[in-house]
């Protein structure tokens, strides 16, 4: 079946300084990918739709200049914390639609803890 | 407002014995719902995926429902393994793609 890769699995890093997390689909390609966060022992909170060529689109609520979408390619989409601090530490999930279904297929999620 | 109700919030069962979740939903227009397992620390797998024809659909030894009239599913777990131990998030689809998730169903399976 489809495979969504996403990495780094783990990230630690000092208040002030940025982190890029990759989302690929390894044989599939993916014009649109979706961004979560979860906190936990709570659901998937989607933060922004990741489109191929063109701009994200944002939640109401999440910042653009916090969280910076790169969606380059059709395989690959990037997530950048800017300037992360301590109440950025969450867990942080893509997906990838495929299928006439739009099946999603899941990142196996980035732990992000901001010291 | 389109919305995933999903009970109960957490569950303790004993390997073996089965149980069933449930999901309510108010999203409207329908396309499809999705039954995902989350293992803490990991992204959710789908189990199942069912639209608006479908009553019943397996996958193993899980057993999703849907009642589209009454807007609810239910997913039953049966002989329940201790591997069965997660989150399970029950996600509805709209015609639009858009994705409404549920908070989730925690399980405990214990010896």
């Amino acid at each position: 079946g489809a495979v969504v890769s996403q990495h780094p699995s783990r990230v630690i890093c000092k208040s002030g300084t940025s982190v890029k997390i990759e989302c690929r689909s390894l044989d599939f390609q993916a014009t649109t990918m979706f961004w979560y966060r979860q906190f936990p022992k709570k659901s998937l909170m989607l933060m922004a739709t990741s489109n191929e060529g063109s701009k994200a689109t944002y939640e109401q609520g999440v910042e653009k200049d916090k969280f910076l979408i790169n969606h380059a390619s059709l395989t690959l989409s990037t997530l950048t914390v800017t300037s992360a601090h301590p109440e950025d530490s969450s867990f942080y999930i893509c997906s990838a639609p495929q299928g006439p279904n739009e099946k999603l297929f899941f990142g196996s999620g980035t732990q992000l803890s901001v010291l | 407002k389109n919305q995933v109700e999903q009970s109960p919030q957490s569950l303790i069962i004993l390997e073996g014995k089965n149980c069933t979740l449930q999901c309510n939903y108010t999203v409207s227009p329908f396309s499809n719902l999705r039954w995902y397992k989350q293992d803490t620390g990991r992204g959710p797998v789908s189990l199942t995926i069912m639209t608006f024809s479908e009553n019943t659909k397996s996958n193993g030894r899980y057993t999703a429902t849907l009642d589209a009239d009454t807007k609810q599913s239910s997913l039953h777990i049966t002989a329940s393994q201790l591997s069965d131990s997660a989150s399970y998030i029950c996600v509805v689809s709209g015609n639009a793609g858009k994705s409404t998730f549920g908070d989730g169903t925690t399980l405990t399976v214990k010896p």
